[in-house]
C-alpha cells in the first residue's frame, strides 16, 4: 500500500456520460498530480494541485476538470465522454517539490 | 517545457545480465532526476533517484548516473532477476518545477 488511495479501481461507462475519479493523497502531503495513461502509453500530466490550489497544468481536455478540497483529498471529472478517453489514471502525491511521486493503483476507465 | 527523451522502449536479457536503460533531458535546469518501476496492473513505484549535486548513485542492484553537460542520465540493473521485469521510466521536472515530465517508458524482460 502506497498511501495514496484511489477509487473506483475500475469503472466501464458509456460515450457521452460523465465520471468522477476520487484520489486521497498520503498523509502530509500537500501536492496531487494527475495523469493519463493510454494502451501502452506513457504518463501523460494533466493537472496539479496544491494545498487547495490548481499550481499546473498538461495537456487536460476541456472536458475534464478537477479540485483538490480543505481534506486535500482531490477529484477528477471526465465529462461527454468518449471512446479514446479510456485509460489508466493515476493520481499521485508529494510532499513538495522536486520530489518524487508516491502513485496510486490507478482508476482503469473503460468507455464504450 | 521539459521535454524528456527514453530509449530503448523495450529490452530483453538473459537472467543475470546487466541491463542499461538511457534518457536526455532539455532543460538544463533540472535538477532532480527520479526512475520509477511499473509492474503490470500496478501504479509506478519509485525505486530510485538522483540530484544534480552528485554523478552516481547506488542501491543494491541498481545505479544511477548523471551527466549535466550531456543532459542525459542512465538507469543501470545489475544480475537482473525476473522479478525485475517491468516498463521503467526516467521523470525530470518541468520548467517551473512543479510537476515531473516522464519519457516514454522502457519494458524491460528478465528471461529465466
Amino acid at each position: 500500500d502506497s498511501g495514496v488511495t484511489q477509487t473506483p479501481k475500475h469503472l466501464i461507462t458509456a460515450t457521452g456520460q460523465r465520471v468522477t475519479l476520487r484520489c486521497s493523497p498520503r498523509s502530509g502531503d500537500l501536492s496531487v498530480y494527475w495523469y493519463q495513461q493510454s494502451l501502452d502509453q506513457g504518463l501523460q500530466f494533466l493537472i496539479q494541485y496544491y494545498n487547495g490550489e490548481e499550481r499546473a497544468k498538461g495537456n487536460i481536455l476541456e472536458r475534464f476538470s478537477a479540485q483538490q478540497f480543505p481534506d486535500l483529498h482531490s477529484e477528477l471529472n471526465l465529462s461527454s465522454l468518449e471512446l479514446g478517453d479510456s485509460a489508466l489514471y493515476f493520481c499521485a502525491s508529494s510532499a513538495g517539490t522536486p520530489n518524487g511521486y508516491t502513485f496510486g493503483s490507478g482508476t482503469r476507465l473503460t468507455v464504450v | 517545457g521539459e521535454n524528456v527523451e527514453q530509449h530503448p522502449s523495450t529490452l530483453s536479457v538473459q537472467e543475470g545480465d546487466s541491463a542499461v536503460i538511457k534518457c536526455t533531458y532539455s532543460d538544463s535546469a533540472s535538477n532532480y532526476f527520479p526512475w520509477y518501476k511499473q509492474e503490470l496492473g500496478k501504479g509506478p513505484q519509485l525505486i530510485i533517484d538522483i540530484r544534480s549535486n552528485v554523478g552516481e548513485k547506488k542501491d543494491q542492484r541498481i545505479a544511477v548516473t548523471l551527466n549535466k553537460t550531456a543532459k542525459h542520465f542512465s538507469l543501470h540493473i545489475t544480475e537482473t532477476q525476473p522479478e525485475d521485469s517491468a516498463v521503467y521510466f526516467c521523470a525530470a521536472p518541468s520548467d517551473a518545477g512543479n510537476m515531473l515530465t516522464f519519457g516514454g517508458g522502457t519494458r524491460l524482460m528478465v528471461k529465466p
